[in-house]
């Protein structure tokens, strides 16, 4: 069955102070990876998506993850986190499996300090 | 261009009674997406419509039903609230029904069922 896995529920940072966020998945098939950042009172923001190609993928505010099949992870990272980073963020994998379904982690709630 | 849109904010309800929730597409997109958050976890998929028909399912009972209208827009009805559907109603827009499309989510629904 598919899953996602974040390990860590809190996350602690002083800012300035590099990040890494990590998640594992189960899924037969290559995966659609996503990461998700959730502020206080806000919907879900799409921070990159991983489908096929570099393994090392970019995304919006200075984040990025790399996909290692081998471990079957999809780890989120950011050189120099900042106050505003603070929030919950969620990785996810999309699957087809007869129907299309999202399947998100529980979530990592990052705090940081000043 | 305007964003995905959810109303109510808030909602409280008895158990037993029945709801329904509104969603605004973003313009041009012909998917929508329903997702459950409970407190504390990750956002669960409840189903996809893709131009008026139902496009995927999660583990939901059929008490949850939806329905997506010509202009895109979509509403989720719950029949017999239980206390355990308390939560965070999110949807989601996508230009298409694909798994790799990108989902802009609202900003939730908050569902307490007393």
């Amino acid at each position: 069955a598919q899953s996602v896995t974040q390990p860590d529920i809190h996350i602690t940072v002083s800012e300035g102070a590099s990040l890494e966020l990590r998640c594992n998945y189960s899924y037969g098939a290559t995966p659609y990876l996503f990461w998700y950042v959730q502020s206080p009172g806000q919907g879900l923001q799409l921070l990159l998506k991983y489908f096929s190609g570099d393994t090392l993928v970019q995304g919006i505010k200075g984040f990025e993850a790399e996909f290692k099949r081998s471990q079957s992870s999809f780890n989120l990272r950011k050189p120099s986190v900042h106050w505003s980073d603070a929030a919950e963020y969620f990785c996810a994998v999309g699957a087809f499996s007869g129907t299309y379904k999202y399947i998100f982690g529980t979530g990592t709630r990052l705090k940081v300090l000043a | 261009e305007t964003g995905v849109t959810q109303s109510p904010t808030h909602l409280i309800k008895t158990r037993g009674q029945q709801v329904t929730l509104r969603c605004s597409s973003q313009s041009g997109h012909n998917t929508v997406s329903w997702y459950q958050q409970a407190l504390g976890q990750g956002p669960q998929f409840i189903f996809q419509y893709y131009r008026e028909e139902e496009n995927g399912r999660g583990n939901f009972p059929p008490r949850f039903s939806g329905l997506q209208f010509p202009n895109y827009s979509s509403e989720l009805n719950v029949n017999a609230l239980e206390l355990d559907d308390s939560a965070l109603y999110l949807c989601a827009s996508s230009l298409t029904s694909g798994v790799t499309d990108t989902q802009y989510f609202g900003p939730g629904t908050r569902l307490t069922v007393l």
